[in-house]
């Protein structure tokens, strides 16, 4: 088993440029989740889902959408990214409680 | 918003020393988990407690749930450099966890 991997593991991008990030999981968890963690602030909630076709906003949504159209997949897409978006991102999945996190991506957007 | 705080931020230790870490928050929750979080990596789930008063041991960490489930303690006996890392503690809330920004623990040999 896998667990959860994350796509890419690192990524520089220009403000206004676009990106999607890919959380795969293994181990058919109906939910998954995206936090972004920054220093001094923790991990904040940016979109959930609970099931295949599903999402819903967390904390955090704006500037980022998503989508779950396979159980096993859930990714994170920035239109249009802008500086304040640097940040590493943790991608995390579960059965009911107990979440089990990616190894994250760290983006910076200059 | 729930507050959720967590203290101390930070704490540096000497190897064998024992330290208790603190989660307190304003509201009750169903249930609490602690995690481990290492430099570069992910957090990895330490315990889940559920019920008010409730106390688990895994090795040298001691996690209890405090009565009214309001808040939780971990302490860990005889710290050893692997213990080094960011604790972060996580209330259970509907269908999402609730992270507090964690205390940064670093043990030295």
């Amino acid at each position: 088993n896998a667990g959860v991997t994350q796509t890419p593991k690192f990524r520089v991008l220009k403000t206004g440029q676009s990106m999607t990030l890919l959380c795969a999981q293994d181990m058919n968890h109906e939910y998954m989740y995206w936090y972004r963690q920054d220093p001094g602030m923790g991990l904040r909630l940016i979109h959930y889902s609970v099931g295949e076709g599903t999402t819903a906003k967390g904390e955090v949504p704006d500037g980022y959408n998503v989508s779950r159209l396979k159980k096993q997949n859930f990714l994170l897409g920035l239109e249009s990214a802008a500086p304040s978006q640097t940040s590493v991102y943790f991608c995390a999945s579960s059965l009911l409680y107990e979440q089990y996190f990616g190894p994250g991506t760290r983006l910076t957007v200059t | 918003t729930q507050l959720l705080e967590q203290s101390p931020q930070f704490l540096s230790i000497q190897e064998g020393e024992n330290l208790t870490v603190y989660c307190n928050s304003s509201s009750v929750f169903s249930s609490l988990q602690w995690y481990r979080q290492e430099p570069g990596e992910g957090p990895v789930l330490l315990v889940t407690v559920v019920t008010g008063g409730e106390v688990k041991k895994l090795k040298r960490l001691t996690f209890q749930f405090g009565d009214a489930r309001k808040d939780s303690s971990l302490h860990i006996t005889a710290a050893q450099p692997g213990d080094t890392g960011l604790y972060l503690c996580a209330p259970h809330n509907t269908d999402k966890l609730i992270f507090g920004t964690g205390t940064r623990l670093q043990v030295f040999p």
